[in-house]
């Protein structure tokens, strides 16, 4: 089945301790990125990739780290979380041309104490 | 920059009746337009886009939107609205002329189908 995953799907964790979310495509898709989702807010870039060793800053970069080292994965690292991180976290991948639609993952529902 | 607004946080409508959830946008380039729905505890899905040609788009689940270049627009619309339909809703741009610029979302609407 063709599907974005991400893992863990709930993090509770406290100010400070680095931690990673994964995101996982099994669709070959150049594109990749991640969001976040705040009420009101809608859903905000935080970093993107066109292609592997190919990352570009979002709307929302600053306390985020993203790396591309393969195709289908790209992980988001927070290095020291804190609690306006908290989030709703979006993954999404697409094909690559300019017009792609993107496709979601499940969501990642992170709480920073 | 690109922006992208949905004026309203909420639309309620019956069962039944047509429904229109607006978008406007802005954007330096042309742009690509897409429309994605969220159920809860879901992620999102994709419904339908504008890419170039017929200003009328149609996507899944009988959605349809049409492109207004002049008031820079691409509003949701649907003949007859589903209890099922009830979902948040979020409009957003890609600037086509710049490749690799990132995608902007709207805030979402939330649409309420009442029985």
């Amino acid at each position: 089945e063709a599907q974005v995953t991400q893992n863990p799907r709930y993090l509770i964790t406290v100010t400070g301790k680095k931690l990673t979310v994964t995101c996982s495509q099994n669709m070959n898709h150049e594109y990749m990125s991640w969001y976040r989702q705040d009420p009101g807010l809608g859903l905000r870039q935080i970093y993107y990739s066109m292609n592997v060793e190919v990352t570009d800053k979002g709307d929302v970069p600053e306390g985020y780290k993203v790396s591309r080292k393969e195709k289908r994965n790209f992980p988001l690292i927070l290095e020291s979380p804190s609690p306006n991180q908290t989030s709703l976290y979006f993954c999404a991948s697409g094909p690559g041309s300019n017009s792609n639609t993107q496709y979601f993952g499940p969501g990642t529902r992170l709480t920073v104490l | 920059a690109q922006s992208v607004a949905q004026p309203e946080d909420q639309v309620n409508v019956a069962e039944g009746n047509p429904l229109t959830v607006k978008c406007t946008y802005s954007v330096s380039g042309n742009p690509y337009l897409f429309w994605y729905v969220q159920y809860p505890n879901r992620g999102l899905q994709f419904l339908l886009k504008y890419i170039t040609g017929d200003n009328l788009v149609k996507g899944s689940y009988g959605f349809e939107a049409e492109f207004n270049k002049s008031q820079t627009s691409f509003h949701l619309k649907k003949p007859s609205a589903l209890v099922s339909d009830s979902a948040l809703y979020f409009c957003a741009v890609r600037d086509r002329d710049n490749y690799g610029q990132n995608f902007v979302f709207g805030p979402g609407t939330r649409l309420s189908v009442l029985p």
